[in-house]
C-alpha cells in the first residue's frame, strides 16, 4: 500500500526556520517525481515546490523561492522541505505529494507561524 | 501564472441526481508533449485532496465510474451521474501543464 507520513511540523515565530519530513512506502519512491503542497486554513490548495526523481531538477513557487530547500534521500525514501525565513503566509497544512500531478498524497502536517 | 476559474463555487444537489462542475483556464492547457495535465481533485472534509481525474478524462484507480472528465484547451467538465452522500465536499480542478501548477478555487457540493 502506498503511504506518505509528513512530520516536523509545528509552531515557529516569525523568521525561524522548520524542516518537514515525507516518510514514503509501497512504492518505488526513487522513480517518482514528489512534491509538496500546502493548504491555508479554510483555502484551496498551493503547489510550492517539486522534485524530479534525481533530486537534479527543482522548481519552486514564486512565494518561497529563495526561503525554502527541496531535497530527497531516495535511500531512505524521505522527501525534505527546509523552510527558512518562516512569515505568517506560511501557515497552512503541509502536504507531500506523489508524481507528476499528485497521484498519492499524505495526511498534512500543520505549520504555524506566529509569535 | 494560470488562472483557474471554477463555477458554480456551491452546488446543492439531490441524492440520486447528476450534477456537473464546469472550469476554465486562463490559457491552453494543451503541454508541447501533446498531453492535456487537467486534474480533478475531491477534498473530503477534513481529508486529504485525493485526485479522481488525470489528463482530462482518466479516472484514478478505485474512482467509481459516476465520475467522468471532459473537455480540451481551455474548458474542461466534471460530472457525477448520480450523487451519492459519499460525495460530499469540495472539489477542485488542477492544471499540471505550466509551473507553477495551479488549482481553482473549489466547488462545495452537498446534499439538499
Amino acid at each position: 500500500e502506498v503511504q506518505l507520513v509528513e512530520s516536523g511540523g509545528g509552531l515557529v515565530q516569525p523568521g525561524g526556520s522548520l524542516r518537514l519530513s515525507c516518510a514514503a512506502s509501497g512504492f518505488a519512491f526513487s522513480a517518482y517525481w514528489m512534491h509538496w503542497v500546502r493548504q491555508a486554513p479554510g483555502k484551496g490548495p498551493v503547489w510550492v515546490s517539486r522534485i524530479n526523481s534525481d533530486g537534479n531538477l527543482i522548481t519552486y513557487a514564486d512565494s518561497v523561492k529563495g526561503r525554502f530547500t527541496v531535497s530527497r534521500d531516495n535511500a531512505k525514501n524521505t522527501l525534505y522541505l527546509q523552510m527558512n525565513s518562516l512569515r505568517a503566509g506560511d501557515t497552512a497544512v503541509y502536504f507531500c505529494a506523489r508524481g507528476g500531478t499528485g497521484d498519492r498524497w499524505g495526511q498534512g502536517t500543520l505549520v504555524t507561524v506566529s509569535s | 501564472d494560470v488562472v483557474m476559474t471554477q463555477s458554480p463555487l456551491s452546488l446543492p444537489v439531490t441524492l440520486g441526481q447528476p450534477a456537473s462542475i464546469s472550469c476554465k483556464s486562463s490559457q491552453s492547457l494543451v503541454h508541447s508533449d501533446g498531453n492535456t495535465y487537467l486534474n480533478w481533485f475531491q477534498q473530503r472534509p477534513g481529508q486529504s485532496p485525493r485526485r479522481l481525474i488525470y489528463k482530462v478524462s482518466n479516472r484514478d484507480s478505485g474512482v467509481p465510474d459516476r465520475f467522468s472528465g471532459s473537455g480540451s484547451g481551455t474548458d474542461f467538465t466534471l460530472k457525477i451521474s448520480r450523487v451519492e452522500a459519499e460525495d460530499v465536499g469540495v472539489y477542485y480542478c488542477m492544471q499540471g501543464t505550466h509551473w507553477p501548477f495551479t488549482f481553482g478555487p473549489g466547488t462545495k457540493v452537498d446534499i439538499k
